[in-house]
């Protein structure tokens, strides 16, 4: 099981990097995957999203790779920049209505 | 451009005491979602509801209740606050498959 105070995997890349940020999902009949970005004290916000009839997806400096064979989902910012820094997490839905969201990634941007 | 609004950022009560947050989503959504988040554990469930007057449980129901008496309205009430429910909510809606948008979370600490 989990444990309450357990840190965040952090990510450190230099500002004009790209950042790889990964995700495990758990279940194969998840068809529908969303990218969030969380900024201190803020709410998640909406990043990206794939169907799973899709292997790839771009936005504006942000790629989002599904690999279902190994249930992996990764989300890559190009030229990372400080405004990038936050947590970064997945999402997934495999139930009409009900998302399942990843513990998250905390991605730090070095100037 | 206001989509989820929660009625507070910041609140401290004490043990014992009858709290309710309130979320307003002003997007028309059929479901609305509140999920508790925790260092290192994400985001939890805690309950959805799927039209007005319709609820149902998520991954941790106890200790909460909800009320969905109109359609953007979406409150969530501890019926008697406890220390292991300090934490950030966060209240969220969606429609059909889109990805959920969430608020901008409310910080409760239970002294």
């Amino acid at each position: 099981g989990e444990s309450v105070g357990l840190h965040l995997p952090t990510l450190s890349v230099q500002e004009g990097d790209n950042s790889i940020i990964n995700c495990a999902y758990s279940n194969s009949a998840s068809d529908y995957f969303i990218w969030y970005k969380q900024e201190s004290g803020k709410g998640p916000q909406f990043i990206i999203d794939i169907r799973s009839n899709m292997d790839k997806r771009q936005g504006q400096r942000v790629t989002v790779l599904l690999n279902k064979t190994v249930k992996h989902l990764s989300l890559q910012i190009a030229a990372t920049q400080p405004g990038d820094s936050a947590v970064y997490f997945c999402a997934e839905n495999n139930n009409f209505n009900k998302f399942y969201f990843g513990s998250g990634t905390k991605l730090n941007v070095k100037p | 451009d206001v989509k989820v609004t929660q009625s507070s950022r910041y609140l401290v009560k004490r043990t014992g005491e009858k709290v309710f947050l309130e979320c307003v989503q002003d997007m028309d959504h059929e479901n609305m979602f509140w999920y508790r988040q925790d260092p290192g554990l994400g985001l939890r469930l805690i309950y959805f509801s799927y039209d007005v007057k319709m609820k149902e449980k998520g991954d941790i129901p106890e200790g909460y209740s909800v009320s969905r008496e109109k359609k953007e309205r979406f409150s969530l009430i501890l019926e008697s606050a406890s220390t292991n429910q300090t934490s950030m909510y966060l209240c969220a809606s969606s429609e059909g498959m889109a990805g959920v948008t969430f608020g901008p979370g409310t910080r409760l600490t239970v002294t």
